[in-house]
């Protein structure tokens, strides 16, 4: 199986300007979450999608927000992006089949955002 | 909502030594606890998981131990090898009051020295 794939791999922009990030999941995994990660920070919960809808949600401006597809794919979206934007986002896939429950969530690469 | 502390940020161990990794995560409704390592420029991977119905789970050189009453759980490496070099995450799956939730600790960097 192909693993869990995100484009642009690297991404520079200004502050103001917004972003969105792709997000290809494992074949047949519904459940899709994103993660903000910075150097001291670790990995920062932002929001997890399950069969287009968002059924979880970190502490994160609304600035953040996200979507899925039919196909799980999914997308991330930062609007008025700022310095502290600057960070690899990371996606992770699992099979998400019962809420509470916990299913194996597998990484992407990663999307390295730099806001100048 | 759940908070996981990881101790320390970093540590660095002659190879051959051992390792020990220490979490700790706030709330009791927790039930899964997963270790990722990820290498330098490549993405977080499990390495091992303990549920909290098991005080301790091994494979190979890595081992986890969960203590529920102290909410607290660890990572064991013995024999420690230079590519065993990375940074570790805890994490603590959270289940309850409708919300669903992988928390992660800030990381310890590990350095294992030839």
């Amino acid at each position: 199986k192909a693993g869990v794939t995100q484009t642009p791999r690297y991404l520079i922009k200004t502050r103001g300007q917004q972003v969105t990030l792709s997000c290809s999941p494992i074949s047949g995994h519904r459940s899709v979450s994103w993660y903000q990660q910075t150097p001291g920070q670790g990995l920062q919960f932002l929001f997890e999608y399950f069969s287009e809808t968002q059924r979880n949600k970190g502490n994160f401006p609304g600035r953040f927000s996200g979507r899925q597809f039919s196909n799980s794919r999914s997308e991330m979206n930062v609007s008025t992006l700022e310095l502290g934007d600057s960070a690899l986002y990371l996606c992770a896939s699992s099979l998400g089949r019962r809420s509470g429950s916990y299913n194996e969530q597998f990484f992407g690469p990663g999307t390295r955002l730099t806001v100048l | 909502g759940e908070n996981v502390e990881q101790h320390p940020s970093t540590l660095s161990v002659q190879e051959g030594d051992s390792a020990v990794i220490k979490c700790t995560y706030s709330d009791s409704a927790s039930n899964y606890f997963p270790w990722y390592k990820q290498e330098l420029g490549k993405r977080p991977q499990l390495i091992i998981d303990i549920r909290s119905n098991v005080g301790e789970k091994k494979d190979q050189r890595i081992a986890v131990t969960l203590n529920k009453t102290a909410k607290h759980f660890s990572l064991h490496i013995t024999e420690t090898q230079p590519e065993d070099s990375a940074v570790y995450f805890c994490a603590a799956y959270y289940s309850g009051a409708g919300s669903y939730q992988l928390t992660f600790g800030k990381g310890t960097k590990l350095s294992v020295i030839p």
